[in-house]
């Protein structure tokens, strides 16, 4: 089972870019990576989902590597309102693209 | 408003006793998941149900138990409460709980959640 690693935390300023970085060493062939995002209190919601090279919808960017042993979201233009918990999920059809680590708590400063 | 209804959205009760959460997923959705998340702590995965049938099983207590029934509504069942089982309880929902790639993405719609206070 490919387990993730994040950083705990990120602190930011409204405006910046912020790239929050997974690591997933043991992802596998069949493995995609899925980002979603928490606010208090909220059940998490979907950002972006991806397999390899990159990924851009409305909300963000994923890049993946050609290795795909890391992945990393992308936003563009942070404001106060994206100050969430973010989340990184490697999985298949069958199993773990539904379990949650302890994510990166990303702090937007004014 | 993610489709997926959770009642009741607060519920307090007392140490011993026993509550049912309530979880109606998203017209057409085949897969529930329940989440457990105490203050301040990550998403506790506890269980998916797929048609009917349980599918994955987490860190679900021996006190804890679900189903799914055959209109897809699931329910969560904790008894003998502890002080420590107050937490938020997330159902979640997806298409298929199958992620077929370029296809469906096996995202997961969360309901509002059910905040749960054991005194």
């Amino acid at each position: 089972l490919a387990k993730t690693t994040q950083p705990i935390s990120m602190d930011s300023y409204e405006g910046q870019e912020v790239n929050i970085t997974c690591s997933h060493n043991n992802i596998a062939t069949n493995d995609y990576i899925t980002w979603y995002q928490q606010f208090p209190s909220q059940g998490p919601r979907f950002i972006i989902q991806g397999y390899k090279t990159k990924v851009t919808n409305e909300v963000a960017s994923l890049f993946i590597p050609a290795d795909r042993k890391s992945s990393t979201l992308s936003l563009p233009r942070v404001s106060l309102s994206d100050t969430a918990v973010y989340y990184c999920l490697v999985g298949d059809d069958y199993g773990q693209n539904f379990v949650f680590g302890p994510g990166t708590r990303l702090s937007v400063l004014p | 408003d993610s489709g997926v209804t959770q009642t009741p959205k607060h519920l307090i009760t007392a140490t011993g006793q026993r509550v049912t959460l309530r979880c109606s997923p998203r017209s057409g959705d085949l897969s529930v998941y329940w989440y457990q998340q105490s203050l301040d702590q990550g998403l506790q995965f506890l269980i998916q149900y797929y048609n009917g049938e349980e599918r994955a099983k987490g860190n679900i207590l021996e006190r804890f138990s679900a189903q799914q029934f055959p209109d897809l509504h699931s329910e969560l069942n904790l008894s003998s409460l502890e002080l420590g089982d107050s937490a938020l309880y997330f159902c979640a929902s997806s298409a298929s709980g199958l992620a077929v790639l370029g296809g469906d993405t096996g995202e997961l719609f969360f309901g509002e959640g059910s905040r749960l206070t054991v005194l």
